[in-house]
């Protein structure tokens, strides 16, 4: 119950694509979903985050979807660029509680 | 710098010998959290701290290892009898106890343990 599922594995996306990262949660008493982004050798960089009072979030190219229903939330890069090559990470906490991650998608981009 | 600053970054030891991280946080924030991060998976909570009160350990913190956060400031994680399976990233981030408030990360100790 404590788990958060993320899909896919790994992406391979050309230079101005979409790249969508999915995660899926089973603890309806998470409040807090934050996506991390990580580059080899750093600690991961909060990117976005969002509560389950708001369906939507938009920052700058990053948006996070939220489906409370289905306990489900995504992240939508627009125009992504081969800087944004990393792994990124959904999370999930209880209020000021610790994260649960998920396993990571390892996204490139491809000029 | 005023981030999360961990050291050493780097620590390769043998198998049996006893290791000590340190972490830095950031010095307004009074929750300090140690994850571990092996290849290909997301952080694994092991500990956090709010000042230096140990709230809650993860099962996976085996009796080998220790975390400590004297004054509520430094912290540090010791590792004894390393075996091979510790090998891994050890992470440490901070923040403010607030909800949806956001964790700073250090760029983490990786240990090799051979």
């Amino acid at each position: 119950q404590q788990q958060v599922k993320q899909s896919p594995q790994s992406l391979i996306v050309q230079k101005g694509g979409i790249s969508i990262i999915n995660c899926a949660y089973e603890n309806t008493a998470f409040d807090y979903f934050p996506w991390y982004q990580q580059f080899p050798g750093k600690g991961p960089a909060l990117l976005i985050a969002i509560r389950p009072d708001v369906s939507e979030k938009k920052e700058g190219r990053f948006t996070i979807s939220f489906n409370k229903s289905a306990k489900q939330f995504s992240l939508h890069i627009m125009d992504s660029q081969p800087g944004d090559s990393a792994t990124y990470f959904c999370a999930a906490s209880l209020s000021t509680d610790k994260l649960i991650f998920g396993t990571g998608t390892r996204l490139q981009v491809f000029p | 710098d005023t981030g999360v600053s961990q050291n050493p970054r780097h620590k390769i030891t043998k198998r049996g010998q006893n290791v000590t991280f340190r972490c830095d946080p950031i010095s307004e924030h009074n929750r300090l959290y140690w994850y571990r991060q092996t290849l290909g998976q997301g952080p694994e909570f092991l500990t956090y701290f709010q000042n230096e009160a140990q709230l809650e350990k993860s099962r996976l913190l085996s009796d080998r290892f220790s975390a400590e956060r004297p004054k509520g400031s430094f912290s540090t994680l010791e590792i004894q009898r390393t075996e091979q399976g510790d090998s891994a990233m050890y992470l440490c981030a901070s923040s403010f106890p607030r909800v949806g408030t956001e964790a700073f990360f250090g760029q983490g100790t990786r240990l090799t343990v051979v």
